[in-house]
């Protein structure tokens, strides 16, 4: 099966410029994460959907980050406008969950974002 | 507080060698426990998954042990290549009505020749 897709593969922009990134998960999965991983660090998680609803968005920041799952498929982030400390990587996830291994995950190649 | 701790953080190792990496977790109530490789500018690949009854399982090389009483776990890796230079992270989920995932921080292995 194909796996999580995401893009652009990388970004520079300005601060307070606006970002988008894109991710198409596995087909099936009705779970989508959107994580945001700086150097040195392990993911952390930004938005978790199910289907289209949102499960878990408590540590994304709204002021300036947001993101949709229209029709339970694809799924967006945005940053608008971005500060210097956005530069991550951002990392989109999908998993089918049920049973012992609910909730692995399969994770696309990520975003690496540079703003400067 | 929810945690997951690992150590070491950086790791070098000639080609050849076995080593042992650790996990030290405060998750509760357990649902199961991970570890995924992270190779550079990609994102992370699942090894082993072992829920409260597994305390040990292997793919390959790779050998990921589990104590639930004291929550701890590791991972060993036998005769190290380079191509497992990469970052390792301990996954540990936690099943509260609403499922919740918590990242170690990783452990940076450096495999030279």
């Amino acid at each position: 099966e194909a796996g999580v897709a995401q893009s652009p593969r990388y970004k520079i922009i300005e601060k307070r410029q606006s970002v988008a990134f894109w991710c198409n998960p596995i087909s099936g999965h009705a779970t989508l994460y959107w994580y945001q991983q700086i150097l040195g660090q392990g993911p952390k998680l930004l938005i978790q959907f199910q289907n289209n609803g949102v499960v878990d968005d408590s540590q994304l920041p709204k002021d300036r980050f947001s993101a949709e799952r229209l029709k339970g498929v694809d799924s967006t982030l945005k940053i608008q406008p971005a500060k210097l400390e956005d530069s991550a990587v951002y990392l989109c996830a999908s998993s089918r969950g049920g049973g012992a291994r609910r909730g692995e995950q399969y994770f696309g190649p990520g975003t690496r974002l540079t703003v400067t | 507080k929810n945690q997951v701790e690992q150590s070491p953080q950086s790791l070098i190792i000639l080609e050849g060698k076995n080593c042992t990496l650790q996990c030290n977790y405060t998750v509760s109530p357990f649902s199961n426990l991970r570890w995924y490789k992270q190779d550079t500018g990609r994102g992370p690949v699942s090894l082993t998954i072992m829920t409260f009854s597994e305390n040990t399982k292997s793919n390959g090389r790779y050998t990921a042990t589990l104590d639930a009483d004291t929550k701890q776990s590791s991972l060993h890796i036998t005769a190290s290549q380079l191509s497992d230079s990469a970052s390792y992270i301990c996954v540990v989920s936690s099943d509260t009505g609403g499922f919740k995932t918590i990242f170690g921080a990783g452990t940076r292995l450096f495999v030279k020749a």
